[in-house]
């Protein structure tokens, strides 16, 4: 397995208060990405990096930022959450041409919005 | 714009008899296709993937995947199915920058003993 980690794993927060949810990587990869998976939608892009400090948003990022100082940490902070972003996020990395080589997944983090 | 439809949500299926899963997918360039099944409560693996090298595309556990460019599709399939392949399965397609993915609505597979 690619070795991905996410943490936490799961979370309950209430309304209103920050969240920073990590993404760790041992795989030197450039690509990195923020998913969001809801029932009925699949997964959808929140935001992706392809190198330190360069992000990029994707299709759901409102509520949303990223940050990348190392290559293998990209962390996903939620500034204010909803209970809209009760969600399975899962992160996920790819080599260095970016979309024509697969990605790997981790194992996602549950996070509840109170 | 890209976008994906699988077209199916819910598929059932006796064990040891063929899976088909669609997809179709809208692109004005050649992208890269993929599919990706994943088990309940799990991560992510990928099953296969197409990225303009031959059409029909072998992935794991004897599933493969055609890429039909006339009709835009890109349709999964298995002649045998097992009871290990009930899962969900995600159809994806890459932009044209091949810096993002775009993933369908998925597919649940039933496999009925």
């Amino acid at each position: 397995d690619a070795g991905i980690t996410q943490s936490p794993r799961h979370k309950v927060t209430e309304t209103g208060t920050p969240v920073t949810l990590r993404c760790h990587q041992t795989e030197n990869h450039r690509y990195m990405y923020w998913y969001r998976q809801d029932p009925g939608h699949g997964l959808r892009l929140i935001h992706y990096s392809y190198g330190v400090k360069d992000t990029d948003k994707g299709e759901v990022s409102d509520g949303y930022s990223v940050s990348r100082s190392k290559t293998e940490d990209f962390l996903l902070t939620l500034e204010s959450a909803t209970s809209s972003q009760t969600s399975v996020y899962f992160c996920a990395i790819s080599e260095s041409t970016g979309a024509r080589d697969e990605q790997y997944f981790g194992p996602g983090t549950r996070l509840t919005v109170t | 714009a890209q976008s994906v439809t699988q077209l199916d949500s819910h598929v059932s299926v006796s064990e040891g008899t063929p899976v088909l899963l669609r997809c179709n997918y809208s692109s004005s360039y050649s992208p890269s296709l993929f599919w990706y099944v994943q088990h309940p409560n799990k991560g992510l693996q990928l099953l296969l993937k197409y990225t303009s090298a031959a059409t029909l595309v072998k992935g794991i556990n004897g599933f493969e995947a055609e890429f039909k460019k006339s009709e835009t599709s890109f349709h999964l399939t298995k002649p045998s199915a097992h009871m290990s392949d009930a899962a969900e399965y995600f159809c994806v397609v890459s932009d044209r920058n091949f810096n993002k993915f775009y993933f369908g609505s998925g597919t649940k597979l039933n496999v009925k003993p």
